[in-house]
């Protein structure tokens, strides 16, 4: 998966927890993009940060959803206060952010969480 | 709006057949990228294949094709010699990149099952 590093890869939380989800991107990537996966069905795009910067949330959820990418550390898709419907698989993808070209986003490995 | 369609929630192919998953899509944009994606029963995001909107040539990877039609604005996937473990989830997705705006945009998928 050339080296997108999501942890942890499950988690799971009571009702009224926060979540916190972290993702290392490929080493030179400076672009992230996080991905909701819910039960039989296809990924969802929410968020894709730059470093210290978010370009585009438009997939994010309004409330209890936040996403950064400091300029050291890894990006961290925060949740508070799940609710039983948060439960799902959340990619984390990352590339380069050159225009023209393949440009794939790599994908990591995943973070499935539970909502009890 | 941009859209990507998978008609066939699920298929079968005898070991060692040809199969086409078929995937439309789309968009206003004259710049985009189109992607296969496998997600076996492990969970991970696996890259096939890419192709670009002004590529001439359908692209290929082993015994991945995309046959690539922009004037019906489809990029179906040829897996060929299908191979048990080929069973898993294949995803198609559209990239239009823009100065402040990357998005990945997934189809609902195809399950697919070999059988042998």
């Amino acid at each position: 998966n050339a080296g997108v590093m999501q942890n942890p890869r499950h988690l799971v939380r009571r009702r009224g927890q926060e979540a916190r989800l972290r993702c290392s991107p490929v080493k030179g990537h400076s672009h992230v993009y996080w991905y909701r996966q819910l039960p039989e069905e296809g990924l969802k795009f929410m968020v894709y940060l730059q470093k210290e910067n978010i370009i585009d949330e438009s997939g994010m959820p309004k409330e209890r959803f936040s996403a950064e990418f400091p300029k050291e550390g890894p990006s961290i898709l925060r949740i508070q206060q799940v609710v039983r419907g948060d439960s799902a698989a959340y990619f984390c993808a990352s590339s380069r952010g050159l225009a023209g070209g393949q440009n794939e986003q790599f994908f990591g490995p995943g973070t499935r969480l539970t909502v009890l | 709006a941009q859209k990507i369609t998978q008609t066939q929630p699920g298929m079968f192919v005898q070991e060692k057949e040809a199969v086409t998953l078929d995937c439309t899509y789309d968009t206003s944009d004259q710049s985009y990228g189109l992607f296969w994606y496998k997600q076996p029963s492990s969970g991970e995001m696996i890259f096939l294949i890419y192709q670009g909107s002004y590529d001439e040539q359908n692209a290929t990877e082993g015994r991945y094709s995309l046959n690539f039609q922009k004037a019906r604005k489809s990029a179906n996937l040829v897996i060929s010699a299908s191979q048990l473990g080929d069973s898993a989830m294949y995803f198609c997705a559209m990239r239009v990149m823009k100065t402040s705006y990357d998005k990945v945009i997934f189809g609902p998928g195809t399950s697919l099952s070999v059988i042998p």
